[in-house]
Protein backbone atom coordinates (compact mmCIF):
# COMPACT_ATOMS: atom_id res chain seq x y z
CA UNK A 1 0.00 0.00 0.00
CA UNK A 2 1.95 3.75 -1.10
CA UNK A 3 2.34 6.12 1.42
CA UNK A 4 1.57 9.74 1.59
CA UNK A 5 3.38 11.20 -1.32
CA UNK A 6 4.50 14.59 -1.20
CA UNK A 7 5.16 16.86 -3.85
CA UNK A 8 7.50 18.78 -4.62
CA UNK A 9 10.12 17.43 -2.09
CA UNK A 10 12.27 20.78 -2.80
CA UNK A 11 11.21 24.51 -3.73
CA UNK A 12 13.35 27.61 -3.86
CA UNK A 13 10.86 30.72 -4.14
CA UNK A 14 11.75 33.98 -3.71
CA UNK A 15 9.87 36.70 -1.74
CA UNK A 16 6.74 37.61 -3.35
CA UNK A 17 5.96 34.85 -5.32
CA UNK A 18 2.80 32.05 -4.43
CA UNK A 19 3.49 28.33 -4.27
CA UNK A 20 0.85 25.43 -4.33
CA UNK A 21 2.22 21.84 -2.69
CA UNK A 22 0.26 18.31 -3.29
CA UNK A 23 -0.44 15.43 -1.07
CA UNK A 24 -1.36 12.51 -2.27
CA UNK A 25 -3.19 10.52 1.02
CA UNK A 26 -3.15 7.10 1.53
CA UNK A 27 -5.51 4.86 -0.37
CA UNK A 28 -9.09 4.41 1.12
CA UNK A 29 -8.01 7.82 3.78
CA UNK A 30 -10.53 10.91 4.01
CA UNK A 31 -8.82 12.82 6.57
CA UNK A 32 -5.31 15.37 5.27
CA UNK A 33 -3.94 17.79 7.69
CA UNK A 34 -1.16 20.19 7.19
CA UNK A 35 2.13 21.01 8.98
CA UNK A 36 4.34 24.17 9.24
CA UNK A 37 7.74 22.46 10.45
CA UNK A 38 10.78 25.38 11.79
CA UNK A 39 13.76 24.26 13.81
CA UNK A 40 12.46 27.15 16.07
CA UNK A 41 8.25 26.99 15.93
CA UNK A 42 8.45 23.39 16.16
CA UNK A 43 4.86 21.53 14.44
CA UNK A 44 2.38 24.20 13.86
CA UNK A 45 -0.90 23.01 12.84
CA UNK A 46 -2.47 24.75 9.31
CA UNK A 47 -5.37 23.13 8.49
CA UNK A 48 -7.23 19.90 8.17
CA UNK A 49 -9.80 18.35 5.72
CA UNK A 50 -12.21 16.02 5.81
CA UNK A 51 -14.35 15.22 2.40
CA UNK A 52 -13.15 18.25 0.86
CA UNK A 53 -14.37 20.10 3.89
CA UNK A 54 -11.75 22.42 6.24
CA UNK A 55 -12.55 20.89 9.18
CA UNK A 56 -10.01 22.93 11.48
CA UNK A 57 -7.85 25.74 10.71
CA UNK A 58 -4.69 27.32 12.81
CA UNK A 59 -3.73 30.68 13.25
CA UNK A 60 -2.11 31.00 10.21
CA UNK A 61 -2.63 34.24 7.77
CA UNK A 62 -4.98 34.19 5.08
CA UNK A 63 -2.04 33.55 2.49
CA UNK A 64 -1.94 29.73 3.36
CA UNK A 65 -5.42 28.09 1.72
CA UNK A 66 -5.98 24.53 1.04
CA UNK A 67 -8.25 22.60 -0.40
CA UNK A 68 -9.23 18.89 -1.34
CA UNK A 69 -10.38 17.33 -4.24
CA UNK A 70 -13.25 14.38 -4.19
CA UNK A 71 -10.34 11.82 -4.20
CA UNK A 72 -8.99 13.12 -1.06
CA UNK A 73 -5.72 14.65 -2.68
CA UNK A 74 -5.26 17.99 -1.35
CA UNK A 75 -3.43 21.30 -2.06
CA UNK A 76 -2.19 24.29 -0.08
CA UNK A 77 -1.03 27.37 -1.58
CA UNK A 78 0.74 30.07 -0.16
CA UNK A 79 0.58 33.07 -1.49
CA UNK A 80 3.14 36.45 -1.28
CA UNK A 81 5.83 34.36 0.51
CA UNK A 82 8.03 35.79 3.25
CA UNK A 83 11.38 35.16 4.05
CA UNK A 84 9.88 33.53 7.13
CA UNK A 85 7.92 30.86 5.36
CA UNK A 86 10.92 28.79 4.95
CA UNK A 87 10.12 25.57 5.97
CA UNK A 88 9.51 21.82 5.74
CA UNK A 89 5.77 21.36 5.12
CA UNK A 90 4.48 18.22 6.27
CA UNK A 91 1.25 16.25 5.38
CA UNK A 92 -0.58 13.72 7.05
CA UNK A 93 -3.66 11.51 6.50
CA UNK A 94 -5.98 9.41 8.73
CA UNK A 95 -8.48 6.94 7.56
CA UNK A 96 -11.48 8.04 10.69
CA UNK A 97 -10.57 11.56 10.56
CA UNK A 98 -8.01 12.16 13.31
CA UNK A 99 -9.92 12.37 16.06
CA UNK A 100 -8.45 8.88 17.43
CA UNK A 101 -6.80 7.69 14.48
CA UNK A 102 -3.83 7.45 13.39
CA UNK A 103 -1.76 9.80 11.23
CA UNK A 104 0.33 8.39 8.69
CA UNK A 105 2.69 11.42 7.26
CA UNK A 106 4.41 12.07 3.97
CA UNK A 107 8.24 13.03 4.27
CA UNK A 108 7.66 17.06 3.68
CA UNK A 109 7.57 19.33 1.05
CA UNK A 110 11.06 22.05 2.00
CA UNK A 111 10.38 25.41 0.87
CA UNK A 112 13.16 27.85 0.90
CA UNK A 113 11.80 31.30 0.13
CA UNK A 114 15.38 33.95 -0.67
CA UNK B 1 -6.82 27.66 24.31
CA UNK B 2 -5.49 24.00 24.49
CA UNK B 3 -2.13 23.52 24.50
CA UNK B 4 0.96 20.92 25.18
CA UNK B 5 3.85 21.31 26.72
CA UNK B 6 6.92 19.58 26.36
CA UNK B 7 9.38 20.87 28.81
CA UNK B 8 12.52 19.08 27.98
CA UNK B 9 14.12 20.65 24.65
CA UNK B 10 16.76 17.88 24.19
CA UNK B 11 17.58 14.95 26.70
CA UNK B 12 20.28 12.18 26.28
CA UNK B 13 20.50 8.93 27.56
CA UNK B 14 23.21 6.28 27.63
CA UNK B 15 22.41 3.19 25.17
CA UNK B 16 20.73 0.52 27.02
CA UNK B 17 18.80 2.49 29.72
CA UNK B 18 15.61 3.69 30.35
CA UNK B 19 14.50 7.42 29.87
CA UNK B 20 11.19 9.04 30.09
CA UNK B 21 10.18 12.15 28.59
CA UNK B 22 7.56 14.59 29.96
CA UNK B 23 4.34 15.85 28.18
CA UNK B 24 1.86 18.22 30.29
CA UNK B 25 -1.76 19.37 28.57
CA UNK B 26 -4.42 21.89 29.53
CA UNK B 27 -7.83 20.92 28.35
CA UNK B 28 -11.36 21.44 29.13
CA UNK B 29 -12.41 18.46 27.13
CA UNK B 30 -13.96 14.96 28.71
CA UNK B 31 -13.29 13.37 25.39
CA UNK B 32 -9.86 13.49 23.53
CA UNK B 33 -6.57 11.48 22.56
CA UNK B 34 -3.03 11.32 23.37
CA UNK B 35 -0.23 10.64 21.12
CA UNK B 36 3.54 10.65 21.01
CA UNK B 37 5.04 10.56 17.70
CA UNK B 38 9.16 10.41 16.59
CA UNK B 39 10.68 12.14 13.55
CA UNK B 40 13.96 10.62 13.19
CA UNK B 41 16.68 12.74 11.20
CA UNK B 42 15.69 13.21 7.59
CA UNK B 43 12.96 10.32 8.33
CA UNK B 44 8.96 10.59 8.12
CA UNK B 45 7.42 10.59 11.52
CA UNK B 46 5.42 7.79 12.52
CA UNK B 47 3.48 6.84 16.05
CA UNK B 48 5.04 5.86 18.68
CA UNK B 49 2.03 5.54 20.49
CA UNK B 50 -1.45 6.47 21.97
CA UNK B 51 -3.84 6.59 25.02
CA UNK B 52 -7.33 7.22 24.93
CA UNK B 53 -8.21 9.42 28.07
CA UNK B 54 -11.41 7.49 29.10
CA UNK B 55 -8.46 4.62 29.58
CA UNK B 56 -7.47 4.46 32.81
CA UNK B 57 -4.68 1.27 31.35
CA UNK B 58 -1.53 2.88 30.71
CA UNK B 59 -0.75 2.31 27.13
CA UNK B 60 2.39 0.38 26.20
CA UNK B 61 4.02 -0.92 23.10
CA UNK B 62 7.22 -2.79 23.12
CA UNK B 63 9.60 -1.04 24.90
CA UNK B 64 7.27 2.26 24.86
CA UNK B 65 5.27 3.01 27.34
CA UNK B 66 2.92 5.67 28.89
CA UNK B 67 2.43 7.50 32.12
CA UNK B 68 -0.71 9.03 31.86
CA UNK B 69 -2.17 10.78 34.95
CA UNK B 70 -5.64 12.11 33.80
CA UNK B 71 -5.91 14.72 36.84
CA UNK B 72 -2.84 16.29 36.62
CA UNK B 73 -2.98 16.44 33.09
CA UNK B 74 0.30 14.85 32.14
CA UNK B 75 1.39 11.76 29.86
CA UNK B 76 5.02 11.06 29.77
CA UNK B 77 6.76 8.20 27.41
CA UNK B 78 9.20 5.90 29.14
CA UNK B 79 11.47 4.19 26.50
CA UNK B 80 13.01 1.06 27.87
CA UNK B 81 16.46 -0.37 26.93
CA UNK B 82 17.36 2.53 24.74
CA UNK B 83 18.97 1.50 21.34
CA UNK B 84 21.13 3.70 19.23
CA UNK B 85 17.72 3.61 16.30
CA UNK B 86 15.02 5.61 19.18
CA UNK B 87 17.50 9.38 18.30
CA UNK B 88 14.93 11.33 17.34
CA UNK B 89 12.64 14.22 18.01
CA UNK B 90 9.89 13.33 19.72
CA UNK B 91 6.22 15.44 19.28
CA UNK B 92 3.75 14.39 22.01
CA UNK B 93 0.78 15.68 20.04
CA UNK B 94 -3.90 15.89 21.86
CA UNK B 95 -6.64 15.39 19.78
CA UNK B 96 -10.04 16.67 21.25
CA UNK B 97 -13.66 15.63 20.13
CA UNK B 98 -13.75 18.84 17.77
CA UNK B 99 -10.59 17.14 15.97
CA UNK B 100 -8.46 20.00 17.13
CA UNK B 101 -5.11 19.23 17.05
CA UNK B 102 -2.83 20.49 19.51
CA UNK B 103 1.44 19.74 19.45
CA UNK B 104 4.25 20.19 21.86
CA UNK B 105 7.11 21.91 20.74
CA UNK B 106 9.11 18.54 20.66
CA UNK B 107 11.87 16.90 22.53
CA UNK B 108 15.23 15.89 20.95
CA UNK B 109 15.93 12.36 22.48
CA UNK B 110 19.77 11.26 21.76
CA UNK B 111 21.41 8.08 22.23
CA UNK B 112 24.92 7.36 23.74
CA UNK B 113 26.65 4.86 22.42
Amino acid sequence: KAGVTQTPRYLIKTRGQQVTLSCSPISGHRSVSWYQQTPGQGLQFLFEYFSETQRNKGNFPGRFSGRQFSNSRSEMNVSTLELGDSALYLCASSFTGPKGGELFFGEGSRLTVL
Amino acid sequence: AQTVTQSQPEMSVQEAETVTLSCTYDTSESDYYLFWYKQPPSRQMILVIRQEAYKQQNATENRFSVNFQKAAKSFSLKISDSQLGDAAMYFCEAKNSNYQLIWGAGTKLIIKP
